[in-house]
């Protein structure tokens, strides 16, 4: 089976750099996807990562390394507006995606 | 373009009573997706559909069908509601090739007594 697993929750401040971690337990995918969900709203894609290394886009930056099998999300510059649930997603190419827990991100003053 | 839309909103139903929740998408994807999330889990993937016609099931399908009723809607079905069945139902859909990237429909908020 696939497990992922993030932070339930994480604090940042205002204007600072913070880092969501995913590890996986899961074999032959072909890559990483991110999702923001807002509370009571509908989850959105943010970024994949269909290689290893880092992918940019704008304040969010992913990386995937599968012989460490882990992925992070790093987010710079943070606003009040950030503050929302995060999560990670394994892409199996049979256009499925088995979800992580999420993490809830709280931005601080 | 509306992207995806789901109906209804909102639906408190009683223990054995049956609803359909409707998704229809204006993005002419192929991949269409239903997922239910609740308190504080991810989505599990309920059925999914790769182009119209087919269906699949995913992680979660007991107490559930599906009808991809053409290539712009794809309804689900609840047959004898439980209120193990209580959470907020998401439908999805994608470019074909594309699964990583998932649009999502604004939620169903579902309570069953």
């Amino acid at each position: 089976g696939q497990s992922l697993e993030q932070p339930s929750e994480v604090t940042a401040v205002e204007g600072a750099i913070v880092q969501i971690n995913c590890t996986y337990q899961t074999s032959g995918f072909y890559g990483l996807s991110w999702y923001q969900q807002h509370d009571g709203g509908a989850p959105t894609f943010l970024s994949y990562n269909g290689l290893d290394g880092l992918e940019e886009t704008g304040r969010f930056s992913s990386f995937l390394s599968r012989s460490d099998s882990y992925g992070y999300l790093l987010l710079q510059e943070l606003q009040m507006k950030d503050s929302a649930s995060y999560f990670c997603a394994v892409h199996f190419g049979n256009e499925k995606l088995t979800f992580g827990t999420g993490t809830r991100l709280t931005i601080i003053p | 373009n509306a992207g995806v839309t789901q109906t209804p909103k909102f639906q408190v139903l009683k223990t054995g009573q049956s609803m359909t929740l409707q998704c229809a998408q204006d993005m002419n994807h192929n991949s269409m997706y239903w997922y239910r999330q609740d308190p504080g889990m991810g989505l599990r993937l309920i059925y999914y559909s790769a182009s119209e016609g087919t269906t699949d099931k995913g992680e979660v399908p007991n107490g559930y069908n599906v009808s991809r009723l053409n290539k712009r809607e794809f309804s689900l079905r609840l047959e004898s509601a439980a209120p193990s069945q209580t959470s907020v139902y998401f439908c999805a859909s994608s470019e074909s090739g594309q699964g990583y990237e998932q649009y999502f429909g604004p939620g169903t908020r579902l309570t069953v007594t």
